[in-house]
């Protein structure tokens, strides 16, 4: 089966500007999920989509980042402005339904802020 | 979120097992135990995952304690491909914690050839 998608695989901008992040899960997974992953940590769940619907963003810094998922397929993130700190590897992620269904993971987008 | 703790690296020769441990000493009864592991510049990738009994799958096997307090990731023969952060991490079935993986340090291996 094919993987989870995303792109870009690797973005460069300065702060204050603006960024999107588009991610395809595989095909049949409900749930989607946008993990960020700084340097050295291990990956922090910004939000988590059940089909089109949210069902946990309470870590997800609200005042710059938006997610959405419309039509429960696809996926972007966007920042907006970005800052410093959102240095990061963003990893899409998904998973079918079930409460042991292994997360699938794509290979990020590598977001350097200057 | 039940806590995990892994050492921070641990080394190996290629070749020859490799016993990565995980303690949870909070664990609850409908936690299950997840591993993932990330190879450099790549996602997490799912390894294997157990409630009670000892696992095994094509890539590893998972011991668990009897009283559930501790896990152990086998690898029968370390690559220098398997060469990465090694994950484990406790997932809530019981439903309030839309079952999300939380994600600690992890353990780096580092396979010698």
């Amino acid at each position: 089966e094919a993987g989870v998608a995303q792109s870009p695989r690797y973005k460069i901008i300065e702060k204050r500007q603006s960024v999107a992040f588009w991610c395809n899960p595989i095909s049949g997974h409900a749930t989607l999920y946008w993990y960020q992953q700084i340097l050295g940590q291990g990956p922090k769940l910004l939000i988590q989509f059940q089909n089109n619907g949210v069902v946990d963003d309470s870590q997800l810094p609200k005042d710059r980042f938006s997610a959405e998922r419309l039509k429960g397929v696809d996926s972007t993130l966007k920042i907006q402005p970005a800052k410093l700190e959102d240095s990061a590897v963003y990893l899409c992620a998904s998973s079918s339904q079930g409460s042991n269904s292994p997360l699938h993971f794509g290979n990020g987008t590598r977001l350097t802020v200057t | 979120d039940a806590k995990t703790t892994q050492p921070n690296s641990m080394e190996s020769n290629e070749e020859e097992p490799v016993h990565l441990p995980c303690n949870h000493s909070t664990i609850s009864g409908t936690d299950y135990i997840h591993w993932y592991r990330q190879l450099p510049s790549q996602g997490p990738e799912y390894v294997i995952h157990g409630l009670t009994s000892n696992v095994n799958n094509r890539m590893a096997s998972l011991a668990i304690a009897e009283d559930r307090k501790s896990s152990t990731l086998i690898l029968h023969r370390a690559t220098l491909r398997d060469a990465a952060v090694y994950y484990c991490i406790l997932r809530d079935v019981s439903g309030g914690s839309n079952y999300k993986l939380t994600f600690g340090k992890g353990t780096l291996l580092t396979v010698n050839p």
